[in-house]
């Protein structure tokens, strides 16, 4: 059985660095061809990609705020943990893990999300 | 990167209608293209990959179409099971970028 879980601060200051975990089982993040990715939505807003890591540590990042964010895994823990500097306001929102489906496109399962507001 | 313009945002429609959502991509996606329904408090969640193939347990009346840049999603017959909103997302190249949504209610 997949099953993931986001878990990190509820509430940041403005520019402070955000730290998310992503805690997953029934899966291996170092087993071919497996991809997790990060994604959030803005209260009312769009679903927004942030970035990927890959089975093999290959790293992408959402060309918008590739500057202010880092991905990482920890195989023996199956974590992915995101980390995204300076916050601002405009950064609240839900924050998702996923896993790109093995065979074929999307993201076939997610966690239940994490809520992040970044205030004063 | 390539931008998914989806129409509509919102529809009203009656138990039993047949709904139809479009998106368009910026560029050529082929067939790179995937449909995910979200419910308020819960993960968004996988209805159709790769423009026409319907993921596991997802019910027949969810369908989709398309190819380049056109794509369609269709439920045959709504349900209120189906009041949620939609959104398609291309993975073409990266950045993955979804469509704005279009939130579909029981009229």
């Amino acid at each position: 059985q997949v099953t993931l879980k986001e878990s990190g601060p509820a509430l940041v200051k403005p520019t402070q660095t955000l730290t998310l975990t992503c805690t997953f089982s029934g899966f291996s993040l170092s087993t071919y061809p497996i991809r997790v990715s990060w994604i959030r939505q803005p209260p009312g807003k769009a679903l927004e990609w942030l970035a990927r890591i890959d089975w093999n540590d290959d790293k992408f990042y959402s060309p918008s705020l590739k500057t202010r964010l880092t991905i990482s895994r920890d195989t023996s823990k199956n974590q992915v943990v995101l980390t995204m500097t300076n916050m601002d306001p405009v950064d609240t929102a839900t924050y998702y893990c996923a896993r790109w489906r093995v065979a074929g496109g999307g993201f076939d399962y997610w966690g239940q999300g994490t809520l992040v507001t970044v205030s004063s | 990167d390539i931008q998914m313009t989806q129409s509509p945002s919102s529809l009203s429609a009656s138990i039993g209608d047949r709904v139809t959502i479009t998106c368009q991509a910026s560029q050529d996606i082929r067939e790179y293209l995937n449909w995910y329904q979200h419910k308020p408090g819960t993960a968004p969640r996988l209805l159709i990959f790769d423009t026409s193939n319907l993921e596991t347990g997802v019910p027949s009346r969810f369908s989709g179409s398309g190819s380049g840049t056109d794509f369609t999603f269709t439920i045959s017959s709504l349900q209120p099971e189906d009041i949620a909103t939609y959104y398609c997302q291309h993975y073409g190249n990266l950045p993955y970028t979804f469509g704005q949504g279009t939130k579909l209610e029981i009229k």
